[in-house]
């Protein structure tokens, strides 16, 4: 495995599952990073790894919870969530907190 | 005010034409630059990295920065079917422990 690698690609859950995304990256980055893209909306920050420690929780809602048991994997613990949460959650990963990041192909969730 | 304004198109140009993308941005403490491509399904992937203002080419690609306007565009030459996707433009702050994307420009080139 090359890059940064995201299971599942897709998923379906109630609103009442519980569910984890996971991340694992290949590059020896110290930094991981989780991402929401919605239809029609930039790229939207959610947290911030660097080594292992959480330095940015952009104010998310507290049915996602974030993982990071060490520099080369991410969690993403997902519970009751919302129609409106469904969309594409990438996981990127970089040297350091500023530089250049690189995407993983991201999970496909939909909330029914 | 965003932060980051790129028009999310869909725009769709013929095969060969020369294409230009661009994002203009409000914070002057940007330094570095990004520009991603993202085919359907995919994550995201670098295309070009520029740090402060100028030009930097790579192939057909060419990026442009300029602080006293705070705009960049991305050029590309001789365009071709594969490079439909969207771009997105990216940027960071010296010391800042994120990137600040714009909404994606689709694009289309059409044989």
């Amino acid at each position: 495995e090359t890059g940064v690698t995201q299971t599942p690609r897709h998923l379906v859950m109630g609103m009442t599952n519980k569910k984890s995304l996971k991340c694992e990256q290949h590059l020896g980055h110290n930094a991981m990073y989780w991402y929401k893209q919605s239809a029609k909306k930039p790229l939207e920050l959610m947290f911030v790894y660097n080594f292992k420690e959480q330095t940015e929780n952009n104010s998310v809602p507290s049915r996602f919870s974030p993982e990071c048991p060490n520099s080369s994997h991410l969690f993403l613990h997902l519970h009751t969530l919302q129609p409106e949460d469904s969309a594409l959650y990438l996981c990127a990963s970089s040297q350091g907190a500023q530089e250049t990041q690189y995407f993983g192909p991201g999970t496909r969730l939909l909330v029914l | 005010q965003k932060e980051v304004e790129q028009d999310p198109g869909p725009l769709s140009v013929p095969e060969g034409a020369i294409v230009s993308l661009n994002c203009t941005y409000s914070n002057s403490a940007f330094q570095y630059f990004m520009w991603y491509r993202q085919y359907s399904r995919k994550g995201p992937e670098l295309l070009m990295y520029t740090y402060s203002s100028g030009n930097k080419e790579d192939g057909r690609f060419t990026a442009q920065v300029d602080k006293s306007s705070k705009y960049i565009s991305l050029f590309i030459r001789d365009s071709q079917p594969s490079d439909s996707a969207t771009y997105l433009c990216a940027m960071g702050a010296q010391g800042a422990q994120k990137l600040v994307f714009g909404q994606g420009t689709r694009l289309t080139i059409n044989p």
